[in-house]
């Protein structure tokens, strides 16, 4: 059964500072991992897709990358800004028998002006 | 290009009584997905459409169904319902089906259903 885990649970930064979130997974048999942003009471946003055969994606002040082996992924925001303040959640997309996607619980980030 | 709708956006029903939510997917996407989400267990899968088709469905009692018309909108009941079925409903649509590297999901807006 594919586990996710992020951490940090949460996060708070100063504005301007460049931060890295954390995601892992017990089952490296993944099509695909997806990196969203939930701002409160709202449907989740799309932020960057990484198939399984890349190690990177990258999209403005984001990049995400991918390490299938180790079952990590890591999410970089350069000069955070206080409108990047929200849940960040990744999600994996097995290639095993059962098909379905796993989400974690996700990362609190409130950016300080 | 319009995103994913769902209807209605809110909803209070009370236990014991049946729902059904309402899931408009991105123009020529085919798959849908649904999720449960509370603040206990986050994101949890429901279950995945594709072509009319159900793909994929979570570990959730059969109270819990859904179906997908020859548009690709989707419907999900909810029958006999409990006070730990309060959540938010998300849908998410794709162009293709889960079995696919290229899924980028796109979600709407949510339902959320309070159960009283």
């Amino acid at each position: 059964k594919q586990e996710v885990t992020q951490i940090p649970a949460a996060l708070s930064v100063p504005e301007g500072e460049n931060l890295v979130l954390n995601c892992s997974f017990t089952d490296s048999a993944i099509y695909n991992l997806q990196w969203f942003r939930q701002d409160p009471g709202k449907g989740l946003t799309s932020l960057l897709l990484i198939q399984s055969s890349q190690r990177e994606q990258t999209s403005g002040r984001l990049n995400a990358s991918l390490d299938k082996s180790s079952g990590r992924s890591t999410l970089y925001i350069a000069a955070s800004q206080p409108g990047d303040s929200a849940t960040y959640l990744c999600a994996v997309l097995n290639s095993g028998g059962y098909q379905k996607v796993t989400f974690g619980i996700g990362t609190k980030l409130q950016v300080i002006p | 290009k319009a995103g994913v709708t769902q209807t209605p956006r809110y909803l209070i029903k009370t236990r014991g009584q049946q729902v059904t939510l309402s899931c408009s997917p991105i123009s020529g996407h085919r798959s849908v997905s649904w999720y449960q989400q509370t603040p206990g267990q986050g994101l949890q899968f429901l279950f995945e459409y594709f072509s009319e088709t159900q793909r994929n469905k979570g570990n959730f009692p059969g109270r819990f169904s859904g179906r997908q018309f020859s548009n690709s909108r989707s419907e999900m009941n909810v029958s006999t319902l409990e006070l730990g079925d309060s959540a938010l409903y998300l849908c998410a649509s794709s162009k293709f089906f889960s079995g696919s590297s290229y899924n980028e999901q796109f979600f709407g807006p949510g339902t959320r259903l309070t159960v009283l």
